[in-house]
């Protein structure tokens, strides 16, 4: 069966140290990977996308791979803030136009000052 | 930048009433959007994709007709929850597709959360 898989227990870590978050996926060949921001009580907001021929995607303190042969996705933020605390889940489309989004469950990130 | 608002962002029903829920594109034309549930701890459930001016499309699973989408214009879709009963509550979130921007990207509302009692 189609699965996403994404850390499930929470990550802390301390103020300036990088966090890294992780998707897997089995059964799926995605067209694209996306990464959203949800604070709690609201709506996913839109981080990063990356496409199936990219390997590595950059935005500002963001970084994010793909490597479709492992199935995996890895999510880094640098120079982590407290503000930076929030769930970030990962989400998958398998067509490269008009396509749905299959979401993970999403990781806790939790920033110590 | 696309904003999408959504109302209520809370109600309260008895079990049994029915709630409507709107989702608007606030600055661009959205020829689709998506409605979905996420109950605490889980990942966002898409329920249905709705179309201006066609039927939704429901995800396997999800009855159409208890929750019926209406998208009677490019930048207004509902979700009515009918007959509600205490495990539709639950937290609905939509989301739409600029008609004019990228395909792939999806702006999301701000979410309601729907409480039967």
């Amino acid at each position: 069966s189609q699965k996403i898989e994404q850390n499930s227990e929470a990550l802390n870590i301390q103020e300036g140290k990088t966090a890294t978050l992780t998707c897997n996926y089995t059964n799926y060949s995605p067209a694209y990977l996306q990464w959203y921001r949800q604070d709690p009580g609201r709506g996913p907001v839109f981080l990063l996308l990356i496409r199936e021929n990219e390997k590595e995607k950059r935005k500002e303190r963001l970084k994010v791979t793909f490597d479709t042969t492992l199935k995996q996705s890895l999510f880094h933020i640098t120079a982590s803030q407290p503000a930076d605390s929030a769930t970030y889940l990962c989400a998958l489309s398998l067509n490269s136009g008009y396509s749905t989004l299959t979401f993970g469950k999403g990781t806790m990130l939790l920033v110590s000052p | 930048g696309a904003v999408v608002s959504q109302h209520p962002s809370r109600v309260i029903c008895k079990s049994g009433t029915s709630v409507k829920i709107e989702c608007r594109s606030l600055d661009f034309q959205a020829t689709t959007m998506f409605w979905y549930r996420q109950f605490p701890k889980q990942s966002l459930m898409l329920m249905a994709t709705s179309n201006e001016g066609s039927k939704a499309t429901y995800e396997q699973g999800v009855e159409k007709d208890k929750f019926l989408i209406n998208h009677a214009s490019l930048t207004l879709s509902t979700l009515t929850v009918t007959s509600a009963h205490p495990e539709d509550s639950s937290f609905y979130i939509c989301s739409a597709r600029d008609s004019q921007g990228n395909s792939y990207e999806q702006y999301f509302g701000p979410g309601t959360r729907l409480t039967v009692t």
